[in-house]
């Protein structure tokens, strides 16, 4: 079955500092890699999305790309603000739908 | 669109009492999910249904734990008798196959029981 692991939070980051979030995951297949964003009290919403091998995913100055040799899918982004801070997850689905979520990784930016 | 829609936002009951959650996902939407959030285990899948169907609901926890999907537009997960132990944040999401199986997640409804 499908699982995923991401670096353990929270990360407190400056205001403009660099992000990587890192995910490394198993899947059955050639799955479809997501990251998923979660801001307080708010259900979880997509933040970007690669479909195959070295794809990069893009969004609101977020990166991944999809490193099938590695298995991983690590979120980066160059500069950081305080209106970043929320819950990450790293998900792959490898079309059963049976997405496996951890605990997600938590992101403080402070100004 | 209006999104995936969930009520009760938040539920507070006490130990023994029913509670229904309700979600309507997107129009057009053939998947429907429910899952669990809590600080411990974070977002578990407890169950999805295909075209109203029931697919996999061997996350479900226990026998006191049913969900429905009566229509295309309407489901309910059911917790009866509740326990202390439910409290979490139950998120309801749907999926268009089309969409390289993005999900699209309700704001959730918080589950207090005393």
């Amino acid at each position: 079955g499908n699982s995923v692991t991401q670096m353990e939070g929270p990360v407190t980051l400056s205001e403009e500092a660099f992000l990587t979030i890192n995910c490394t995951y198993t899947a059955t297949g050639y799955p479809s890699l997501f990251w998923y964003v979660q801001y307080p009290g708010e259900g979880l919403q997509l933040l970007l999305k690669a479909t195959k091998a070295d794809d990069k995913g893009s969004n609101k100055g977020f990166e991944a790309t999809y490193r099938k040799e590695t298995t991983s899918f690590h979120l980066e982004k160059g500069s950081v603000q305080v209106s970043d801070s929320a819950v990450y997850f790293c998900a792959p689905t490898s079309g059963t739908y049976k997405y496996i979520f951890g605990t997600g990784t938590r992101l403080k930016v402070l100004a | 669109d209006a999104g995936v829609i969930q009520s009760p936002r938040h539920e507070v009951t006490e130990m023994g009492q029913e509670v229904t959650l309700r979600c309507k996902p997107i129009s057009g939407h053939d998947y429907l999910f429910w899952y669990r959030q809590t600080m411990m285990r974070g977002l578990e899948l407890l169950i999805y249904f295909n075209n109203n169907v029931p697919i996999d609901d061997s996350g479900m926890p226990e026998d006191r734990f049913s969900a429905k999907m009566p229509n295309a537009s309407f489901s309910t997960l059911k917790i009866q008798p509740s326990e202390p132990r439910d409290s979490a944040v139950y998120f309801c999401a749907s999926s268009d196959p089309g969409l390289f199986g993005e999900l699209f997640f309700g704001e959730g409804s918080r589950l207090t029981v005393l």
